[in-house]
């Protein structure tokens, strides 16, 4: 099993509809997990991190399910500007540092007019 | 600040030859790594840093070296070139401190084709 799974897509949404994706991780050990936004042939920008009681932000809304090992990236209201891959990131090292994470090939978005 | 600045853009290398990819931040962070991306794989990373002097090898660090001589540089040397490592190329740094440590400021990318 790969350590961060997620489903490549491309989910295509029409505009202001809600969307969900999800991303599971094999390592139970895992200590904190993060979702990056990558536009089109540009650099990964952090969205938001993922807390174990959940986490919002405006339209984005990030949870976590520790028992079955997923976390998930819900988007209301969607607009054509989150058209984007959106990658899972999790860490295993407590303490920090780019050797403990682990990038999900990450998940193709396209919302339509 | 420019954030996290990387040259070349582009690039094209014969098998065999070498090059310096160059990294630079402007912010004062003490983590700096490198990282490749190829179509239907995730960023791996190559080689990290957590300060001026020190560095250590991510999952593929075969085929580059790296030095962090001051805080703000962190270039990439590919030794000899190979196929293998055509790819795009992301620079990235954080802050050492708590969660702060994984959020990563990405540079814009290389893209290196080597034929």
């Amino acid at each position: 099993r790969k350590e961060v799974e997620q489903d490549p897509g491309p989910f295509n949404v029409p505009e202001g509809a809600t969307v969900a994706f999800n991303c599971t991780y094999s390592n139970s050990a895992s200590q904190s997990f993060f979702w990056y936004r990558q536009d089109c042939r540009k650099e990964p920008k952090l969205l938001m991190s993922v807390y174990s009681s959940g986490n919002e932000d405006g339209r984005f809304t990030a949870q976590l399910n520790r028992a079955s090992q997923y976390i998930s990236l819900l988007i209301r209201d969607s607009k054509l500007s989150d058209s984007a891959t959106y990658l899972c990131v999790v860490n295993i090292k407590p303490g920090g540092g780019a050797d403990g994470l682990t990038f999900g090939k990450g998940t193709h978005l396209i919302i339509q007019p | 600040n420019a954030g996290v600045t990387q040259t070349p853009k582009f690039q094209v290398l014969k098998t065999g030859q070498s090059m310096t990819l160059q990294c630079a931040q402007d912010m004062n962070h003490e983590y700096m790594s490198w990282y490749r991306q190829d179509p239907g794989m995730g960023l791996r990373l190559i080689h990290y840093s957590v300060g001026a002097g020190i560095t250590d090898q991510g999952e593929v660090p075969n085929g580059y070296n790296v030095s962090r001589s001051t805080t703000e540089d962190f270039p990439l040397r590919l030794l000899s070139a190979a196929p293998s490592q055509t790819s795009v190329y992301f620079c990235a740094s954080s802050l050492a401190l708590g969660l702060a440590a994984y959020e990563q400021y990405f540079g814009p990318g290389t893209r290196l084709t080597v034929t």
